[in-house]
């Protein structure tokens, strides 16, 4: 079975600032890995994903991930923080292209401080 | 395109009535799928629909009912609501062979 592990449930950083969201992931087979954004009181967005190839991932809005498959990781990361990156962000796996059973992760809300 | 709409946005109901979330998607996707988001657990499968008439079960499918008519609409039906299914609702779609769905903007679901 597939399981997602998302440290730490807030975090908290200053405007400029580098963001580092940590995501862990287990799988049996070779995952597909994925990054969504959930701004207040809306849906999600997917902001990058990790299929094959390039383990360096870029998104929209400034946002990479690097899958390190030694360490089961994929961490969300954006250099310098700004305050319209305050959301909730859910790291999520799924076993294949087409899978329907994306796991996700319990969420990390992040909090941007001016 | 509208994209995934979802209605209703707010919905209270009193334990024991049932209800349903409506979904809608225009984008032609063949994959839907129903999550219900609960604060510390990420969102879970309820269940999911690879066309239409064809249904399957998720990871926390009791209490929950869903058929697929036609492409663009998965309802969702509450047969007899409990305190334990308050939550958000989300829809979701995506074309067959690719991971990326798209999300609906939710129904929050309160019951009393």
């Amino acid at each position: 079975a597939q399981s997602v592990t998302q440290l730490g449930s807030h975090v908290s950083v200053s405007e400029g600032a580098l963001v580092l969201l940590r995501c862990n992931y287990s799988s049996s087979v070779p995952p597909y890995l994925f990054w969504y954004v959930q701004y207040p009181n809306q849906g999600l967005q997917l902001l990058l994903k990790y299929t094959t190839g390039a383990t360096l991932v870029k998104g929209i809005n400034g946002f990479e991930a690097e899958f390190k498959k030694s360490e089961t990781s994929f961490h969300l990361t954006k250099p310098s923080a700004h305050m319209s990156d305050a959301a909730e962000y859910f790291c999520a796996v799924s076993r294949y292209q087409g899978a329907q059973k994306l796991v996700f992760g319990q969420g990390t809300r992040l909090t941007i401080n001016p | 395109n509208a994209g995934v709409t979802q209605t209703p946005k707010f919905q209270v109901l009193k334990t024991g009535q049932s209800m349903t979330l409506q979904c809608a998607q225009d984008m032609n996707h063949e994959y839907m799928s129903w999550y219900r988001q609960d604060p510390g657990m990420g969102l879970r499968l309820i269940h999911y629909s690879v066309g239409a008439g064809i249904t399957d079960q998720g990871e926390v499918p009791n209490g929950y009912n869903v058929s697929r008519s036609t492409t663009e609409d998965f309802p969702l039906r509450l047969l007899s609501a409990a305190p334990s299914q308050t939550s958000v609702y989300f829809c979701a779609s995506r074309y067959r062979g690719y991971n990326e769905q798209f999300f609906g903007p939710g129904t929050r679901l309160t019951v009393l």
